[in-house]
């Protein structure tokens, strides 16, 4: 089956630091998804990805589609302590019918930490 | 914004009784949603598809006699764990696609815990 490989696994920094991690995958995804999961809550979208190079910010946060469709990577710059979450990269699960846009495989997740 | 609402937030149930968990879609309509189960710091793995009006579908391994999903409108899937035991004990999350658009949103989850 589908299956994102998300790394890295966990990330310690200071306030102020940039941060990068990214998703790689053995199969072709045409839609790459950017969740953040604050403790005892669901994920939340960050950010969208449609198109192969496609490079799309939000705020401090910036997320590149890799252009063989089978990576993509997130960035926070400046990072604040409330950036201290879990991570996931996620892509829609293929079907017999097409794309099941609902119907998600995530990466393991990178859990951030921010220290003051 | 599409806002899906997942209740109760938290549940604390005794071994073998059952718990019924709610998802709702506040402003929009849901043919589909999906459940998820979460691990302490590990990934959420799909679980079911919720289909309005029809069976819901399962992924391998999990047991649809145990974990009961009904949508029975366009904007609320429910799931029930059956005869409960202290390895269910576990986040449970929602999510569903509003109509035009191709990014999942999700409830606030629900941790359910078995004594």
């Amino acid at each position: 089956g589908q299956q994102l490989n998300q790394s890295p696994q966990s990330m310690f920094i200071q306030e102020g630091e940039d941060v990068s991690m990214n998703c790689t995958s053995s199969s072709i995804f045409n839609t790459w998804l950017w969740y953040k999961q604050d403790p005892g809550e669901g994920p939340v979208l960050l950010i969208a990805l449609y198109k192969a190079g496609e490079l799309t910010s939000n705020g401090r946060l910036t997320a590149q589609f890799g252009i063989t469709r089978k990576d993509s990577f997130l960035n926070i710059s400046a990072s604040i302590p409330s950036d201290v979450g879990i991570y996931f990269c996620a892509g829609p699960n293929f079907n017999a019918g097409g794309t099941s846009y609902g119907k998600l495989t995530f990466g393991q997740g990178t859990i951030l930490t921010v220290h003051p | 914004g599409a806002v899906v609402s997942q209740h109760p937030s938290r549940v604390i149930c005794k071994s073998g009784t059952s718990v019924k968990i709610e998802c709702r879609s506040l402003d929009f309509q849901a043919t589909t949603m999906f459940w998820y189960r979460q691990f302490p710091k590990q990934s959420l793995m799909l679980m079911a598809t919720s289909n309005e009006g029809s069976k819901a579908t399962y992924e391998q391994g999990v047991e649809k006699d145990k974990f009961l999903i009904n949508h029975a409108s366009l904007t609320l899937s429910t799931l029930t764990v059956t005869s409960a035991h202290p390895e269910d004990s576990s986040f449970y999350i929602c999510s569903a696609v509003p109509r035009r658009l191709t990014e999942a949103f999700f409830g606030q989850g629900t941790r359910l815990t078995v004594v």
